[in-house]
This record gives structure tokens, sequence and C-alpha cells, in this order.
């Protein structure tokens, strides 16, 4: 089966750094996905980790550790427009993603 | 690159008529389409997968004669909901994956707000 734990809600502050967490259960994995998902938007790549270790791109890092089934989204200099959902999604592949229900981040100024 | 698009954005429409939303790649090949079902405040639900060509994957306890799907070339899916309930009330979203994209992942639409009264 699978099971993907990540917190519903976080809050932070603009400019500040936060760190979303997943942890996940997979009957089969290949890597782990990051979306960010803005309320009544369809969701938007984010990252794909396939490696142990940490990826950054811009504001943007995602850690993955396959031997303890977690992974952490990272995200720098908040901005307002950094409210919105992100899902962590472990799978086989593009073609066998499962997803959470998603963390919803509230940015204040 | 990597776009995919979806219509109508929006419908609303009378309880037992049926509604065809349409899925786009507009730069890639999507061998592989999904359709997803969010309600409110919930998680993406995979109702099922289709490979061009060939009929599509339902997920368990997705109505395959209520919920029709065609994956008829490279570049185009749909989704008829057939016979629609007000429960049926949701957003849909697709997704693509496939060839020329520069990642091994999925795409999405735009998604559908389909609201039936």
């Amino acid at each position: 089966g699978q099971n993907i734990d990540q917190p519903t809600e976080m809050t932070a502050t603009e400019g500040a750094i936060v760190q979303i967490n997943c942890t996940y259960q997979t009957s089969g994995f290949n890597g782990l996905f990051w979306y960010q998902q803005h309320a009544g938007e369809a969701p938007t790549f984010l990252s794909y980790n396939v490696l142990d270790g940490l990826e950054e791109k811009g504001r943007f890092s995602s850690f993955l550790s396959r031997s303890k089934g977690y992974s952490y989204l990272l995200l720098k200099e908040l901005q307002m427009k950094d409210s919105a959902s992100y899902l962590c999604a472990p799978g086989k592949g593009a073609n066998n993603l499962f997803f959470g229900t998603g963390t919803r981040l509230t940015v204040i100024p | 690159g990597a776009v995919v698009s979806q219509h109508p954005s929006r419908v609303i429409c009378k309880s037992g008529t049926s509604v065809k939303i349409e899925c786009r790649s507009l730069d890639f090949q999507a061998t592989t389409m999904f359709w997803y079902r969010q309600f409110p405040k919930q998680s993406l639900m995979l109702m099922a997968t289709s490979n061009e060509g060939s009929k599509a994957t339902y997920e368990q306890g997705v109505e395959k004669d209520k919920f029709l799907i065609n994956h008829a070339s490279l570049t185009l899916s749909t989704l008829t909901v057939t016979s629609a309930h007000p429960e049926d009330s949701s957003f849909y979203i697709c997704s693509a994956s496939g060839r020329e994209t520069s990642t091994d992942t999925q795409y999405f639409g735009p998604g559908t707000r389909l609201t039936v009264l």
C-alpha cells in the first residue's frame, strides 16, 4: 500500500525560510516529486529527486533520503505568492505517482 | 515546453446530461495521459491512466461506464462524464507524460471545474 505523511498546514513569514517534511511508504519507488498547487488551479512541477541528497533550484531545494523514506522541500526568501499547497508525490516514475493531501502553506507579511 | 491545455475550464450542466472534457499536450507527444479528480481541500485522486491507442486503466472504485476516456492520438485525450449527478461536481485535472519532455514527470493541465445542478 501507499502512505504519505505531510503536515496539513504551515504558516511562515515573508522573507523567512520554511521546510516542509514528507515521509512515505510506497510499494514501489523510483523517485519523489514535489508539486505546487495554488487554490483552484492545477499542480505545477517543482522538483524530482531520484538520488539521495539535496537538489537546489533557485529559492526552492528538495532533499531525499531513500533509506529513511523521507523528503523535504525547502523554500527560502519566502514571498507572498508562495502561499499554496505543496504536494509530495513518491512513485515509480512519471507514470505512477501517489499524491498526499499536501501541506497548505500560508505566508504572512 | 511541456504545456498541457484543458477545455473547458469551467462547465455547469443539468443533472442527467453528459459533459466532455478535452486534454491536449501542445508541444510534446503524450504517450500516457492521466485523469484526476479533486474535491475541495482534498488530495488529487487518480481516476484512470490511458495510453495512446489502448483502453484506459481505471482505478478501483471508478466506474468506467460513467467516466469514458478516449486517448485517440498522442496529443489528445477526452473524459466524458455521462449522466452527471451533483455528486460528480468536482475539479477534474488531466496530466500527461511522454516523449520530448525535459523531465520524467507529469505535466498538468489547468483543470476543469464541473458543477452539476
